[in-house]
């Protein structure tokens, strides 16, 4: 079954320093991978997807994730975090059942520090 | 604007009532979903549908119903049955088929058990 783990339960950084957040994923077929956000007491805002088109996946807000199928991995990236990136993040992937359902990971929430 | 609506965004309940939180939906996706956020665990799948008048059990069924009497809505009955009902809840639509599993998200709607 197709499932997702997120490293580390919080990340800190400084403004301006770089953002990583870990995704590995489990899945015996290629994979539809996602990362959304959630700010306080909100829904769930989609940043990005990889369909398996291009491995470098370009979002929102100036994020981007790299698909690494030797790895597993699915990790999203910042160059220079911003005050307003504070917030949870959930890499999620696609259930390849005859019907479309996501599993999430348990979260990451980032932390930016001035 | 074509989204998803959820209310009430808070509701307060009293043990043994049951309480209905109402999901509505205007971007004509067929697929609908109801999923519970508890810290530290990520989403969680309760209920989905794929079209009208169809519904399946999820991951966490127990003490909870649903209905999808119309495309637009889907509305979550959390039961008395629901051992520990606190919690943050989210609704997603999804154009379902051969989709790439994509969701969105409403607000959420944060109950509380007294």
């Amino acid at each position: 079954a197709q499932s997702v783990t997120q490293l580390g339960s919080h990340v800190s950084v400084s403004e301006g320093a770089l953002v990583l957040l870990r995704c590995n994923y489990s899945s015996s077929v290629p994979p539809y991978l996602f990362w959304y956000v959630q700010y306080p007491n909100q829904g769930l805002q989609l940043l990005l997807k990889y369909t398996s088109a291009a491995t470098l996946v370009k979002g929102i807000n100036g994020f981007e994730a790299e698909f690494k199928k030797s790895e597993t991995s699915f990790h999203l990236t910042k160059p220079s975090a911003h005050m307003s990136d504070a917030a949870e993040y959930f890499c999620a992937v696609r259930m390849n059942t005859g019907f479309q359902k996501l599993v999430f990971g348990t979260g990451t929430r980032l932390l930016v520090s001035p | 604007d074509g989204g998803i609506t959820q209310s009430p965004k808070y509701l307060f309940r009293k043990e043994g009532q049951n309480v209905t939180l109402s999901c509505e939906q205007n971007l004509n996706h067929d697929a609908m979903y109801w999923y519970r956020q508890d810290p530290g665990q990520g989403l969680r799948l309760i209920y989905y549908s794929q079209i009208v008048n169809d519904f399946q059990k999820g991951d966490i069924a127990e003490g909870y119903s649903v209905s999808r009497e119309k495309k637009e809505s889907f509305p979550l009955t959390v039961t008395s049955a629901q051992k520990n009902p606190t919690a943050f809840y989210l609704c997603a639509s999804g154009v379902g088929g051969l989709g790439t599993g994509e969701l969105f998200f409403g607000e959420g709607s944060r109950l509380t058990v007294l």
